[in-house]
């Protein structure tokens, strides 16, 4: 299993562009989210969806979207990119609950995004 | 879900056990301590996590106190690569579909050789 993964590992953005960051994971996990992590502050959700269809918001969700149409897979948009978005970006899945096995809230990380918008 | 304090930073000699101390007073019955780090620069790894009994990983051991107002991570042989930041989270079990981890800034464990 290659986990989860993300990509890409770095980009910079002008200030307008927008941009698509890609997260997939092979885990068959019902859950997964993104989170942003700002220095001096701990991670905090954007998004999060608890199946193909399915998605809601964190608590910082403005400037972004996400879909979620395949299980596997769960893109963040960034419609109009700020320079306040510039952090440091992670995806997350974990199992549902309801599915057994691990429990729910052992969630598996990406690598991370850095991204830097100018 | 209940807040965490954890100190801000620690230090381990390289073979010996690092205490990770977590204080979560206002911890509720349903709620669950969970263990994470993050190495520099990288996503954070779970580590461990329990309810009221004590718990063994190949990571960790996990020690909660009876009135499991705190916790202790214990890392029993610390190597270099545990150099990390290690964060305590406490949520409750099916606490709803927003598994929104309540992430604080963690203890920054420096071990040195």
């Amino acid at each position: 299993n290659a986990g989860v993964t993300q990509t890409p590992k770095f980009q910079v953005l002008k200030t307008g562009q927008s941009m698509t960051l890609q997260c997939a994971q092979d885990m068959n996990h019902e859950y997964m989210s993104w989170y942003r992590q700002d220095p001096g502050m701990g991670l905090r959700l954007i998004h999060y969806s608890v199946g193909a269809g399915i998605t809601d918001q964190g608590e910082v969700p403005n400037g972004y979207n996400v879909s979620r149409s395949t299980t596997e897979d769960f893109p963040l948009r960034l419609l109009s990119a700020a320079p306040s978005q510039t952090s440091v970006y992670f995806c997350a899945s974990s199992y549902s609950w309801l599915a057994g096995g691990t429990h729910p809230d052992t969630q598996y990380f990406g690598p991370g995004t850095r991204l830097t918008v100018l | 879900d209940a807040k965490t304090t954890q100190p801000t930073s620690m230090d381990c000699a390289e073979g010996r056990a690092a205490n990770l101390p977590c204080n979560h007073s206002t911890i509720s019955g349903n709620e669950y301590v969970y263990w994470y780090r993050q190495i520099h620069s990288q996503g954070p790894q779970y580590i461990i996590h329990g309810l009221k009994n004590n718990e063994t990983n190949e990571m960790a051991s996990l020690i909660i106190t009876e009135d499991r107002k705190s916790s202790t991570l214990i890392l029993p042989h610390a190597t270099l690569r545990d150099t990390a930041v290690y964060y305590c989270i406490v949520r409750g079990f099916n606490a709803g579909n927003n598994r929104k981890l309540i992430w604080g800034l963690g203890t920054s464990l420096a071990v040195n050789p």
